[in-house]
């Protein structure tokens, strides 16, 4: 029940792009998107509900695709301070958004 | 409000031995979490509280985990008889839910990083 995500890691140079993957095998309601920097906590992105309904961060952009069960994350321009670990967090179709399930994480490095 | 509290943000501890963390979440925030996490791996879901109740609690959750909030303000976390294998960083977060607008995001605590020797 662990959604997928790819790549496991990437690494870019500062201005390059990057997409991140999300994929699960169960019906979703909603897929969450946090980062977490080494040693701190997670912090919230961007969340995207069954139905098209998005909210979140300004400057980072995600697409769902209910009928694949995929949510794609979109970092543009990238920023040394992208570098962390991306994790998405979906929430289950018939259920309460609450219980997320999050994925293993994707680590980006942005490097100058 | 300075975001979600825990403590101690670090607790070593022999085999056996019983911990409790205590996590005092955003004060108006009515939904409490708790999920663990290991190293590589994302934040697994333990429980969840509203308010003051306790609606779900991870199957994969052994009988040695309990998790409290009385009140409905601040959560204990306690795991009785230790085992090497709950060595962990243990997470709490809250929310407001999706309802009036709000975006549904979970803010975390910076955790509670557990070693059992």
């Amino acid at each position: 029940q662990q959604p997928v995500q790819s790549p496991q890691a990437v690494i870019l140079r500062e201005g390059e792009d990057a997409v991140i993957n999300c994929s699960s095998s169960k019906a979703l309601y909603s897929v969450h998107w946090y980062r977490q920097k080494h040693g701190e906590a997670p912090v919230f992105l961007m969340i995207l509900l069954k139905g098209g309904e998005q909210k979140g961060h300004e400057k980072i952009s995600a697409s769902f695709n209910e009928k694949k069960q995929q949510s794609s994350l979109y970092l543009t321009a990238s920023q040394l301070s992208y570098s962390g670990t991306y994790f998405c967090g979906t929430g289950r179709s018939g259920g309460s958004n609450y219980k997320l399930t999050f994925g293993k994480g994707t680590l980006l490095t942005v490097n100058p | 409000d300075t975001g979600v509290s825990q403590n101690p943000r670090h607790k070593i501890t022999k085999r056996g031995q019983n911990v409790t963390f205590r996590c005092d979440p955003i004060s108006e925030h009515n939904r409490l979490y708790w999920y663990r996490q290991t190293l590589g791996q994302g934040p697994e879901f333990l429980t969840y509280f509203q308010n003051e109740a306790q609606l779900e609690k991870s199957r994969l959750l052994s009988d040695r985990f309990s998790a409290e909030r009385p009140k409905g303000s601040f959560s204990t976390l306690e795991i009785q008889r230790t085992e090497q294998g709950d060595s962990a960083m243990y997470l709490c977060a809250s929310s407001l839910g999706l309802a009036g607008g709000n975006t549904g995001e979970l803010f975390f605590g910076e955790g509670s990083r557990l070693t059992v020797l």
